[in-house]
């Protein structure tokens, strides 16, 4: 398997542009979360699915973000309006199962807003 | 609030040393305690888990860890530390209790002197 896919791997753009990141879990997995790592808080959970449905949004931090996961190989998080407090990296994790066991992380996307 | 505590930001240890890596989680009677490491540039990879059964569980690397539930803590050990683990490790927490989802602790940075 390929493990966690995320796409782009870095992604650069003006305040006020809308930004989507992309994400392909593990296939068989059925729980996906996204976080977003920073030096002034670490790793931020700020949404988890289970059999494509939002379990927890509670972790994202406005309404300018927004995540969907459309089918069981899929999911995105846009942002819109970007802001430079954004700038991140964030991932993407799958698991299979409720929770329980291993989450796989992806490469992350790398995130600029200038 | 649910927390998981890592104390040290940074640690140092020479090539060859004994290395122990400090978790304390915030609640719980049955957590699934997890350690993880993230290179550079990287996602992160498990470490090591633990569900239930033996405290003492043995990962990759080397690493192992002990769960003592008197204590709310996780510590991860290796007896001799390679340069290639100079990494940031971060512990985690989750399962039911945590509501299913993956708490993170705010990361330590290992440096390996030669």
């Amino acid at each position: 398997d390929a493990g966690v896919i995320q796409s782009p791997r870095h992604e650069v753009t003006e305040m006020g542009q809308e930004v989507t990141l992309r994400c392909k879990p593990i296939s068989g997995h059925n729980s996906l979360f996204w976080y977003r790592q920073t030096m002034m808080r670490g790793l931020e959970l700020l949404i988890y699915f289970n059999n494509n449905v939002p379990i927890d949004d509670s972790g994202m931090p406005e309404d300018r973000f927004s995540a969907k996961m459309p089918n069981a190989s899929f999911s995105t998080l846009k942002i819109q309006p970007s802001e430079p407090r954004d700038s991140a990296v964030y991932f993407c994790a799958s698991i299979r199962g409720a929770f329980g066991g291993e989450a796989f992380f992806g490469q992350g996307t790398r995130l600029t807003v200038v | 609030a649910q927390s998981v505590t890592q104390p040290d930001i940074h640690i140092t240890v020479s090539e060859g040393a004994s290395l122990e890596l400090r978790c304390n989680y915030s609640y719980g009677a049955t957590p699934y305690l997890f350690w993880y490491v993230q290179s550079p540039g990287q996602g992160l990879q498990l470490l090591l888990k633990y569900f239930s059964g033996d405290t003492l569980v043995q990962g990759i690397k080397g690493f192992e860890a002990e769960f003592k539930r008197s204590q709310s803590s996780f510590n991860l050990r290796k007896p001799s530390v390679h340069w290639s683990d100079a990494a940031e490790y971060f512990c985690a927490v989750g399962g039911p209790e945590y509501g299913n989802k993956l708490v993170f602790g705010a990361g330590t940075i290992l440096r390996v002197k030669s």
